[in-house]
């Protein structure tokens, strides 16, 4: 079993609509959790983060973190075709600031929002 | 202006030759990341750096090296041993280990 684990897809929506993104993770040390998008044949940016369980918002996004159930999602509202990209979810093994701690991502999955 | 430059954007070899990446930061950060993507997948950590003249191995090291002989350099060497090198190459950084990491826009290396 993977430790990070995203579907995906295509995920396929019409413009407007809220997308639910989501991962899954098996280890329980991660505490930190990151979102990044990549659109096609460019470096993935940072998009959010957030340290603790609950929701963050940040625009039109929001990242959710349910830490008993190892499980994040990143909610697009009012979705535009510049959206389409793929969204990789990221998260460090140790928390912050220890030697050897590396980032373990998702597979990412692909959004893709139609006019 | 602050950020990560790789170079070349696309980069085309014959099979059996040598080829080196050229990762650039001036964002003062510490640690540095190569990652390989295939189409369709996720990010395979190659090399990582988090310390000048210090790099480990990362989940697919075999056919790659690197030199981190400075703070803002970070080159990937793709060898002939590599067996299979097409693929969509990433550099990143980030402040400290485990932190928030920063991508460059990555070089596409195309070898037949």
């Amino acid at each position: 079993q993977k430790e990070v684990e995203q579907d995906p897809g295509p995920l396929s929506v019409p413009e407007g609509a809220i997308v639910s993104l989501n991962c899954t993770y098996s280890n329980s040390a991660f505490q930190y959790f990151m979102w990044y998008r990549q659109y096609s044949r460019k470096g993935p940016e940072l998009l959010m983060y957030t340290y603790s369980s609950g929701n963050k918002e940040d625009g039109r996004f929001t990242a959710q973190v349910d830490k008993s159930s190892k499980y994040i999602s990143l909610f697009i509202r009012d979705s535009q075709p510049s959206d389409s990209a793929t969204y990789l979810c990221a998260m460090p093994s140790r928390g912050f600031d220890n030697a050897g701690n590396m980032l373990t991502f998702g597979g990412g999955t692909r959004l893709m929002v139609k006019p | 202006d602050g950020g990560i430059t790789q170079s070349p954007k696309y980069l085309f070899r014959k099979e059996g030759q040598n080829v080196t990446l050229s990762c650039e930061q001036n964002l003062n950060h510490d640690a540095m990341y190569w990652y390989r993507q295939d189409p369709g997948q996720g990010l395979r950590l190659i090399y990582y750096s988090q310390i000048v003249n210090d790099f480990q191995k990362g989940d697919i090291a075999e056919g790659y090296s690197v030199s981190r002989e400075k703070k803002e350099s970070f080159p990937l060497t793709v060898t002939s041993a590599q067996k299979n090198p097409t693929a969509f190459y990433l550099c990143a950084s980030s402040i400290t280990p485990g932190g928030e990491q920063y991508f460059g826009p990555g070089t596409r290396l195309t070898v037949t």
